[in-house]
């Protein structure tokens, strides 16, 4: 069965520091890969997408992330974040030739950023 | 405009009780889908809709009953639950299922049930 596996479930850092999030699935196929950030009290909102073309794609709020399908990899980056960026992460994967509407989410990153 | 919205904000029923949760977006989007988000948790997939038809159920339990009268509209009518289903409704939507697309999500119903 597909899965998404997000290897750093809380994560403390202080402001400009850089982040990185992990993200892995299991699926073989062409795939659309995710990341949904869920503000305290707030709606989930697309951070960033990717379905095909250059793997480092650029998202909102000056994050990105680098789609690398040998390692079946889809990690989150932010050179220097910031305290409103403390908010729970989710990474989810969709199958991309045969899309369902199905997408699975990974189990989410709490991230924390201290002023 | 990229807005899903969801009546009612929060919702308390007994497990006796008959209530409905709503959902409405203008994006001209043919695909809507209703999650189940426990705290903590990520959000669990339960019914998919293409086109105004059922097109994915995991299993949910039959006191969950899902409805599309229109491509803007999806409800989910809830009854008889269980304190267990106490949890976030989100209902997204996306532009097809068929090819690329992204979802987008409401702000949810925050559900106890006593």
């Amino acid at each position: 069965a597909q899965s998404v596996s997000q290897h750093n479930h809380h994560v403390i850092l202080s402001e400009a520091a850089s982040l990185e999030l992990g993200c892995n699935y299991s699926y073989g196929g062409t795939v659309n890969l995710f990341w949904y950030v869920q503000y305290p009290g707030q709606h989930l909102q697309l951070l960033l997408k990717y379905f095909s073309g250059d793997p480092l794609v650029k998202g909102i709020k000056g994050f990105e992330a680098e789609f690398i399908k040998s390692k079946f990899s889809f990690n989150l980056r932010k050179p220097s974040v910031q305290w409103s960026d403390t908010a729970e992460y989710f990474c989810a994967v969709g199958q991309g030739a045969s899309n369902t509407g199905k997408l699975i989410f990974g189990q989410g990153t709490t991230l924390q950023v201290k002023p | 405009d990229t807005e899903v919205t969801q009546t009612p904000k929060h919702l308390v029923m007994g497990m006796t009780n008959k209530k409905s949760l709503k959902c409405e977006q203008h994006m001209g989007h043919r695909a809507m889908y209703w999650y189940k988000q426990k705290a903590k948790k990520p959000p669990e997939l339960m019914f998919v809709y293409s086109y105004e038809k059922l097109s994915i159920n995991e299993s949910v339990p039959s006191r969950f009953s899902p409805e599309c009268p229109n491509s803007s509209l999806l409800n989910l009518h809830l009854h008889a639950l269980q304190p267990e289903d106490s949890a976030l409704y989100l209902c997204a939507s996306s532009g097809d299922i068929g090819i690329s697309y992204e979802q987008y999500f409401g702000p949810g119903t925050r559900l106890t049930v006593t």
